[in-house]
């Protein structure tokens, strides 16, 4: 069965700071990664996802992922912060099958500081 | 476009009451999923329904908690003798059939139990 670990409930970078939200998986099977994005009072949103292919995998707002699989990793970065970056972030896995239900991390709460 | 909508937003009962969560996905979606979100903690995966196969309920976290999906569309999340550690944010998302595809989360049902 699969699972997710996100290392760091919380994290805090300065504005313009690089941004790194570690993500470790476990799957039996070639996964499917995703990192989903809450902002305050929001609903979830997906960021990116890797499915095949590239190993990196770029998404909205200016961040990517690398998927690893020597490492079984897939850390969400962005070169520099910003503010509005502020959100908790969710990684989640998959495995390649149509009847396979998506398992998500305990999340990461991002701040940024000033 | 229409989202997933879930009915109602804010639900306050009493403990020991029954409570019924409704969840309306995205046309054309085949898959349907329950989570619940606890004050500072991930989302908790409760149910699954694909199409017409047997609901994965691994999930649920005691036989209180049941749900369905009628004509593979509508689904409602059941709560019996509400506890108060049932408190929560309860999700429901829906997505296309397999499994890479996004999750549409839709606003939440905040459930307080009294």
């Amino acid at each position: 069965a699969q699972s997710v670990t996100q290392l760091g409930s919380h994290v805090s970078v300065s504005e313009g700071a690089l941004v790194l939200l570690r993500c470790n998986y476990s799957s039996s099977v070639p996964p499917y990664l995703f990192w989903y994005v809450q902002y305050p009072n929001q609903g979830l949103q997906l960021l990116l996802k890797y499915t095949t292919g590239a190993t990196l995998v770029k998404g909205i707002n200016g961040f990517e992922a690398g998927f690893k699989k020597s490492e079984t990793s897939f850390h969400l970065t962005k070169p520099s912060a910003h503010m509005s970056d502020a959100a908790e972030y969710f990684c989640a896995v998959s495995e390649d099958s149509s009847a396979s239900k998506i398992i998500f991390g305990s999340g990461t709460r991002l701040s940024i500081r000033p | 476009g229409a989202g997933v909508s879930q009915s109602p937003s804010n639900k306050v009962t009493e403990k020991g009451k029954d409570v019924e969560l409704r969840c309306d996905p995205i046309s054309g979606h085949t898959a349907l999923y329950w989570y619940r979100q606890s004050l500072g903690q991930g989302l908790e995966f409760l149910i699954y329904f694909q199409g017409n196969s047997a609901p994965d309920k691994s999930g649920l976290p005691s036989d209180r908690f049941s749900a369905e999906r009628t004509g593979g569309s509508v689904s409602t999340l059941t709560i019996q003798r509400t506890q108060q550690e049932d408190s929560a944010v309860y999700l429901c998302a829906s997505s296309l059939q397999a499994a890479y595809n996004e999750q549409f989360f839709g606003p939440g049902t905040r459930l307080t139990v009294l």
